[in-house]
């Protein structure tokens, strides 16, 4: 079945950017959303971002002017840059892939969405 | 703060039912998914779209939906029950994912 594995530093220092990749094995990139989520430490899960395969994205409006979620269809591959980063931004980064489903309704079509596939997580901490 | 509400924890004694809710205006739109989440582990899908649960997850857990609320029932809770539970939908633009902010399960 499919699989995900985020990867990169676990360390980075302020006002930089983070950089981290998500690698989808068992399974095809196409045909799916993919999605970016945190949990900084002892906190909820926070909504990063997606990317339609396609190149479509959607942010997080509190994050929108610092995130960037690239698609590499033939490395199978997504990734999240976030720039400026500061301690507030500390966290266990999760990808996932995003299933968009749809159902009829009295002549229109309505949608729903869920987080099916979720890869172990990868902790990120900001410190000089 | 959260645009989807939860209350941040609740407890259920071993093998009694349990609901957990998640309130926002969102709701009355658009479907709830549930995820459920222990120490040390990633989120796992437990309900999505109305009452569907993902193949692996015990029929104990259930999902129902009315008005604002969305509601995930634990039907005879069991001691590996004990974990934190999230909802996901939309925000109230209907353009962004968004989290609620958690419920800490004890199971007693």
């Amino acid at each position: 079945q499919v699989q995900l594995q985020e990867s990169g530093p676990g360390l980075v220092k302020p006002s930089e950017t983070l950089s981290l990749t998500c690698t989808v094995s068992g399974g095809s990139i196409s045909n799916y959303f993919w999605s970016w989520i945190r949990q900084p430490p002892g906190k909820g899960l926070e909504w990063i971002g997606y990317i339609h395969y396609s190149g479509r994205t959607n942010y997080n409006p509190s994050l929108n002017s610092r995130v960037t979620i690239s698609v590499d269809m033939s490395e199978s591959q997504f990734s999240l840059k976030l720039s400026s980063v500061t301690a507030a931004d500390t966290a266990v980064y999760y990808c996932a892939r995003l299933c968009k489903e749809s159902y009829y309704v009295g002549g229109f079509y309505y949608y729903y969405h869920y987080m099916d596939v979720w890869g172990k997580g990868t902790t990120v901490t900001v410190s000089s | 703060s959260s645009e989807l509400t939860q209350d941040p924890t609740v407890s259920v004694a071993l093998g009694q039912t349990v609901r957990i809710t998640c309130q926002g205006d969102s709701l009355r739109s658009y479907y709830a998914s549930w995820y459920q989440q222990k120490p040390g582990q990633a989120p796992t899908l437990v309900i999505y779209y109305k009452d569907n649960r993902p193949s692996g997850i015990p029929d104990r857990f259930s999902g129902s939906s009315s008005g604002n609320t969305a509601s995930l029932t634990i039907t005879g809770a069991q001691a590996e029950d004990e974990a934190a539970y999230y909802c996901n939908s939309r925000d109230s633009s209907g353009n962004h994912e968004v989290f609620g902010g958690g419920t800490k399960l004890t199971v007693l």
